[in-house]
């Protein structure tokens, strides 16, 4: 079966702190895809990343980084000087062939960043 | 290049009603997905559909819930009969191609439809 654990339910951090997501993925695929996604208090969903599982290496994306590790099946997202603005409900999300290729979420991490 | 419209954006219903929600993938898409997000959950896929015909609806309840995607117009949700568990967000996607191919297995969200009953 595949399942994906953002064990952290909220988080709380003051502006300019470092803040790191966690994110658990299960899967006997050895091809599968991990997603990061956030919803801001609007409601909608934004992409952030997509990353295959040949592909380990780290990823940055200006105060975004993202490390993916398959021994430990974790792909964890790291906001760096954090603002108010990165407020919102982050996902974590999996896409494998067992599961027809459907996107299996998280529960999701909410973030409040304080001024 | 508009991208996955969904509406209404919100909707009201009371018990018992019909609720229908619309889904205009993007242009060039014909691969649809239907997802609720429960208040304080994420999101749960519900069914995948190509035009005019249904891919998988394994997430689907069994009763009350329909989908289709037919040749011309929008991807449409039904919902008959709706009860106050149905409220919730309903989010479509599209991809370009079959989301069974590797390479190009990325959906595109919409911005949810929030279903409320009354």
């Amino acid at each position: 079966a595949q399942k994906v654990t953002q064990a952290q339910t909220e988080i709380s951090v003051v502006e300019k702190e470092d803040v790191t997501l966690d994110c658990v993925y299960e899967t006997r695929d050895t091809t599968y895809y991990l997603f990061w996604y956030k919803q801001p208090p609007s409601g909608e969903l934004v992409f952030l990343i997509r990353r295959n599982s040949f592909d380990e290496q780290n990823e940055i994306s200006g105060r975004y980084s993202w490390n993916f590790q398959k021994s430990t099946s974790s792909f964890n997202f790291t906001i760096t000087a954090s603002q108010v603005v990165d407020s919102a409900v982050y996902f974590c999300a999996l896409s494998g062939i067992t599961g027809g290729f459907k996107t299996i979420f998280g529960a999701g991490t909410r973030l409040f960043v304080k001024a | 290049n508009a991208g996955v419209m969904q509406n209404p954006r919100h909707l009201v219903r009371r018990r018992g009603q019909e609720a229908r929600l619309r889904c205009s993938p993007m242009k060039g898409h014909s691969h649809v997905y239907w997802y609720r997000q429960l208040p304080e959950e994420g999101l749960k896929f519900m069914v995948y559909l190509q035009k005019e015909n249904i891919i998988d609806e394994s997430g689907m309840p069994k009763e009350r819930f329909s989908a289709e995607f037919p040749k011309e117009g929008p991807s449409i949700l039904r919902i008959q009969q709706v009860v106050r568990g149905d409220s919730a967000a309903y989010f479509c996607a599209s991809s370009p191609q079959d989301i069974r191919d590797l390479k190009n297995n990325e959906q595109f969200f919409g911005p949810g439809t929030r279903l409320t009953v009354l």
